[in-house]
């Protein structure tokens, strides 16, 4: 069957670095997508790994390495507004989004 | 309108009852999609469309029905409604079914169902 995993819920503090972390199994693998979304609104676009390595946009960089079928996401300097679910998705050989369940991030000042 | 748009916003509904929800799109996006999202498990795909005219079933696609007559508009229906269907549902775009294209998500329906 196909499955994302990540955690339920991370905490970090204000000004720190986290690193959330997402390990897929699915039909085939079109790329990974995070995305970010704040209690009670939609989801929106964080980033889109294929091929393995680091992408770095700004405070966010996600990692990916497809042999192991593992990748995450790294924020820089935690502001509050960080606070938020983060959603790790995984394109399949039908190119279906399959959706983790979502990391609830919890930053403290 | 700018982006995609989703309505109502919110609805308690009598079991048994009908019920559309609507999501148009502006960006003229070629793909669509229904999801909902419930505490605990990630976003489920109930149904999509690659393009005006076709549809096609997700994860989750019992007791649920979608059209799509042109580019813009994707409603999802709900014959007859029953508990088990209380969800948050958000409908997205991207610009094509295939590839790596983002989604693009509107603001949601939250719905009730007694």
């Amino acid at each position: 069957g196909q499955n994302i995993d990540q955690p339920t819920e991370m905490t970090a503090t204000e000004g720190a670095i986290v690193q959330i972390n997402c390990t897929y199994q699915t039909s085939g693998f079109n790329g990974l997508f995070w995305y970010q979304q704040h209690a009670g609104e939609a989801p929106t676009f964080l980033s889109y790994n294929v091929l393995d390595g680091l992408e770095e946009k700004g405070r966010f960089s996600s990692f990916l390495s497809r042999s192991k079928g593992y990748s995450y996401l790294l924020l820089k300097e935690l502001q509050m507004k960080d606070s938020a679910s983060y959603l790790c998705a995984a394109l399949d050989s039908n190119y279906q989004l399959i959706w983790g369940a979502g990391t609830k991030l919890i930053i403290k000042p | 309108i700018a982006g995609i748009t989703q309505a109502p916003t919110s609805q308690i509904l009598a079991a048994g009852r009908r019920m559309t929800l609507r999501c148009t799109q502006d960006m003229r996006h070629n793909a669509m999609y229904w999801y909902r999202q419930d505490l605990g498990l990630g976003l489920r795909l109930i149904h999509y469309s690659n393009t005006a005219g076709t549809t096609g079933k997700g994860e989750v696609p019992d007791g649920y029905s979608v059209s799509r007559a042109n580019t813009d508009d994707f409603p999802l229906t709900l014959a007859s409604a029953v508990p088990s269907q209380t969800s948050v549902y958000f409908c997205a775009s991207s610009d094509s079914s295939g590839g790596a294209n983002e989604q693009f998500f509107g603001p949601g329906t939250r719905l009730t169902v007694l």
